[in-house]
């Protein structure tokens, strides 16, 4: 079945720099990707999506890259803030063949952020 | 707010005893998932509605575990004869139906403890 992976476990990062979050995924037919944050006892946020036909996607001091070739997943983080650490998750709609309905979500990036 | 709501916040109960959680979705969205998420875990997929149409069900939904969505508004997961295994923090979320996406919405999900 479908499998998705975080490079990291946790991350922590000083105020003010960048932040890179990794996933991997294993099948080359997921179409869909999104990354969430979870904040502690609230549900997954949506923050960004991309579609298998893009490449890059920014959003508001985020951008998600895809690489398809080694089926890897990024999400860049400008100018971490404190309130941006949280758990970080990447997620997949798994495509044909696979369900058309849920998504298969990695096991998450805790990132901390240092003041 | 017109986000997803869940009620109880939290749940505690006693092994065997039954218990049932309400979702109800942001109000346009036609589709609605339930979600199963353990500590440093990321969420795993239980069941979804499109409407009042139950389409897919998880191999992690035994036969205890029942979910309606009678007039394709709110849902309820009722969970019967409760194990200590069950204690998680189940989500709810809802999306609308559109090709090649799939942002789903959460809500700030059920915590339950089986004692």
């Amino acid at each position: 079945g479908e499998s998705v992976g975080l490079h990291l476990p946790t991350l922590s990062v000083q105020e003010g720099d960048n932040s890179i979050i990794n996933c991997a995924y294993s099948n080359s037919a997921s179409d869909y990707f999104i990354w969430y944050k979870q904040e502690s006892g609230k549900g997954p946020q949506f923050i960004i999506d991309i579609r298998s036909n893009m490449d890059k996607r920014q959003g508001q001091r985020v951008t998600v890259l895809l690489n398809k070739t080694v089926k890897h997943l990024s999400l860049q983080i400008a100018a971490t803030q404190p309130g941006d650490s949280a758990v970080y998750f990447c997620a997949l709609k798994p495509g044909y063949g696979g369900s058309q309905g849920n998504l298969i979500f990695g096991k998450g990036t805790k990132l901390s952020v240092k003041p | 707010d017109t986000g997803v709501s869940q009620n109880p916040r939290h749940k505690i109960t006693k092994r065997g005893q039954n218990v049932t959680f309400r979702c109800d979705p942001i109000s346009e969205h036609n589709r609605l998932y339930w979600y199963r998420q353990t500590l440093g875990q990321g969420p795993e997929f239980l069941t979804y509605f499109q409407n009042e149409a139950q389409l897919e069900k998880s191999r992690l939904l035994s036969d205890r575990f029942s979910a309606e969505r009678p007039k394709g508004s709110f849902s309820t997961l009722e969970i019967q004869r409760t194990e200590q295994g069950d204690s998680a923090m189940y989500l709810c979320a809802s999306s609308l139906m559109a090709a090649h996406k799939n942002i789903q919405y959460f809500g700030a999900g059920t915590r339950l403890s089986v004692l």
